[in-house]
């Protein structure tokens, strides 16, 4: 079953602006994770954010996390073409052993 | 270094038919996965071994899917008979120990099989 939620399921932005996806998830959580996937590829692995944390950077990347809410952003500034993916969070439950991914947020940069 | 390596990258083949993945993960990588990614959706777990054992297989369709990983390092997916609804990208994925806790996934390229 899918634990996380991003919303939207599809952003379509102009090339210099910010994105921000959304996800949400349902159960208690040891740390959320953030993945690209480029049409055709594999996925890669982003940030990592635990769940004592709320707020974590990485280069134009920056993600939040509002455990009381259950949810997180993934915002990235100054979009570039090369950006354009699919974006999805990864959840890793409180005695699980395995991530759980959501159903993904396919982002379209426009030159 | 090296990432992980998969092949074939696309496969098409017949209903009822057999086929099989082969992944090799990042060199000294305990963990693999096995993950079946569907058109628009997420990643779903397969199977992930830790070495040369089972973790959790409790979304593998074992009465047509199987895995193995013999000497804890390469790993094959298989599928006997083959269904319509088996066309999917099947991904690998493998984490180190030091990542185990976090579960951090390094992931392949994949394999885009079609099933007609």
């Amino acid at each position: 079953s899918q634990q996380g939620e991003e919303d939207p399921q599809a952003l379509s932005i102009q090339e210099g602006e910010n994105a921000t996806m959304n996800c949400s998830y349902k159960t208690s959580i040891n740390n959320l994770q953030w993945y690209r996937q480029n049409s055709g590829r594999g996925l890669v692995h982003l940030i990592l954010i635990r769940s004592n944390e709320r707020e974590k950077h990485s280069g134009r990347l920056r993600v939040t996390l509002d455990t009381s809410k259950k949810s997180s952003s993934l915002l990235i500034t100054a979009s570039r073409a090369a950006d354009t993916a699919s974006y999805f969070c990864a959840t890793l439950r409180v005695g699980a052993q395995k991530l759980v991914f959501g159903q993904g947020t396919r982002l379209t940069i426009n030159p | 270094e090296a990432g992980v390596a998969q092949s074939p990258r696309y496969k098409i083949i017949e209903k009822r038919q057999s086929v099989a993945f082969w992944c090799n993960p990042i060199s000294g990588h305990a963990t693999l996965y096995w993950y079946q990614q569907i058109l628009g959706q997420g990643p779903k777990l397969l199977i992930q071994f830790q070495n040369n054992g089972v973790v959790d297989d409790s979304q593998l369709p074992k009465d047509r899917f199987s895995a193995e990983r013999l000497k804890g390092v390469d790993s094959t997916l298989k599928i006997q008979p083959a269904k319509l609804e088996d066309s999917a990208v099947y991904l690998c994925a493998s984490s180190s120990l030091r990542g185990y806790s976090s579960y951090e996934q390094y992931f392949g390229p994949g394999t885009r099989l079609t099933v007609t």
